[in-house]
Formats: structure tokens, sequence, C-alpha cells
């Protein structure tokens, strides 16, 4: 079965920090790997994907994440916080041969100034 | 564009009652619709997978007929939860894709329901 965990329900960082947001995936075909944003009282918005192209991938707001088969990891990274990165950060994973998305637990990010 | 609505953004109703929650796609057709709960400080938990014009597909623990699924349209799908109870309380997100975007799946801002 196909999973994702997210280490860490919450971050703090201060603004202007580097943010990472950890996510590791269980997988024995390989990953369609998705960072969701989810702002209070929304739905979620696509920050980027991984779908077995390059494994260094940019997404929206600055965001990036890298795909590394050998930690079986797809942590989120933003070289510099701002205030308005303060949300909740999801990682999830498609399940293979569905287009069906699980999700992991979920990362409060707090941007303190 | 790829712009999901969905209505009501909130409701309360009393024990007992049904509530209907809508899911649109405002500019493109969506073949495929996903409900989904989560509860607070929760992650999103899958409902059930509707394409349209057929039976939606629910996932396993989730009653079917407490939780009535309608895709009767590409632009529309709707949820009601029929004789809610507290425990249904929770925050519903659709979610769609249309059938050239399988790895994507665009997400309406979600219903808050609260029942008393």
């Amino acid at each position: 079965a196909q999973s994702v965990t997210q280490l860490g329900s919450h971050v703090s960082v201060s603004e202007g920090a580097l943010v990472l947001l950890r996510c590791n995936y269980s997988s024995s075909v390989p990953p369609y790997l998705f960072w969701y944003v989810q702002y209070p009282n929304q739905g979620l918005q696509l920050l980027l994907k991984y779908t077995s192209a390059a494994t260094l991938v940019k997404g929206i707001n600055g965001f990036e994440a890298e795909f590394k088969k050998s930690e079986t990891s797809f942590h989120l990274t933003k070289p510099s916080a701002h205030m308005s990165d303060a949300a909740e950060y999801f990682c999830a994973v498609r399940i293979y041969n569905t287009d069906k998305l699980i999700f992991g637990t979920g990362t409060r990010l707090q941007v303190f100034p | 564009g790829a712009v999901v609505s969905q209505h009501p953004s909130w409701v309360i109703c009393k024990s007992g009652t049904s509530v209907k929650i809508e899911c649109r796609s405002l500019d493109f057709q969506a073949t495929t619709m996903f409900w989904y709960r989560q509860f607070p400080k929760q992650s999103l938990m899958l409902m059930a997978t509707s394409n349209e014009g057929s039976k939606a597909t629910y996932e396993q623990g989730v009653e079917k007929d407490k939780f009535l699924i309608n895709h009767a349209s590409l632009t529309l799908s709707t949820l009601t939860v029929t004789s809610a109870h507290p425990e249904d309380s929770s925050f519903y997100i659709c979610s769609a894709r249309t059938i050239s975007s399988y790895n994507e799946q665009f997400f309406g801002p979600g219903t808050r329901l609260t029942v008393l």
C-alpha cells in the first residue's frame, strides 16, 4: 500500500529563514507525489507535483521539493520564509493506477516576524 | 482557469435534517469529482469518487445511504448529508479533475457543516 508520512505537525520559523517541511513516502512503484497548501477555512491549492520527470520540482510561491528515491523522501523547501507562508501544508501520493490521493497528516507552518 | 466552487461555504442545521452541498467546476468540464472530509486539525479523508452520469464509488467505511452523491452533469456534483447528526459536523471539500488532468485535482474552498 502507498502512503506518505509528514514528520512534524508544527514547524515554526522566523521570517526570512529557511523553510523545510518533511515528507517521506512508501511505495512499491514509482510514486506521483504532491504538495498542497491550505489556508484557514479554505480548500487546497497545489504547490507542486512530482510525476517521474525531473527530481527537483519547482512550484509556486518560491517553494521547491526534491524527490530522493534513496531516502524515500519528498521534502518541501523555501529559502526565505514570508509571513504569508503561514498555513497548513499537506503531502500527498497518488494511488497507483487510480486518480485517488492519499494525504499526509499535515504540517502547520508558523512564521514569526 | 480550473476554478472549483462550493456552496454553501458554511451551514448550520438541526440534528435529523438533511443538508445538500454543491460542488461546481466553473471553467472546465469535470469528468471526475471527489469528496473529502476533514476533521479539525486533521488531514483530508477521501469519502467517495463520482464520475459524471454514473454512481459514486464510496471508500470503505463511508455510508452511501448517509452521504448521497449525485454527479448529474460535467460541472456539478452534490453531496447530501441525510439525517445529519452532530458527529457529521466537519469540513467537506470537493475536488475535480478533467479528462486530461489525471495527475491534478482542483479543490473547492470547502463547506463547514455544523450540526446542532
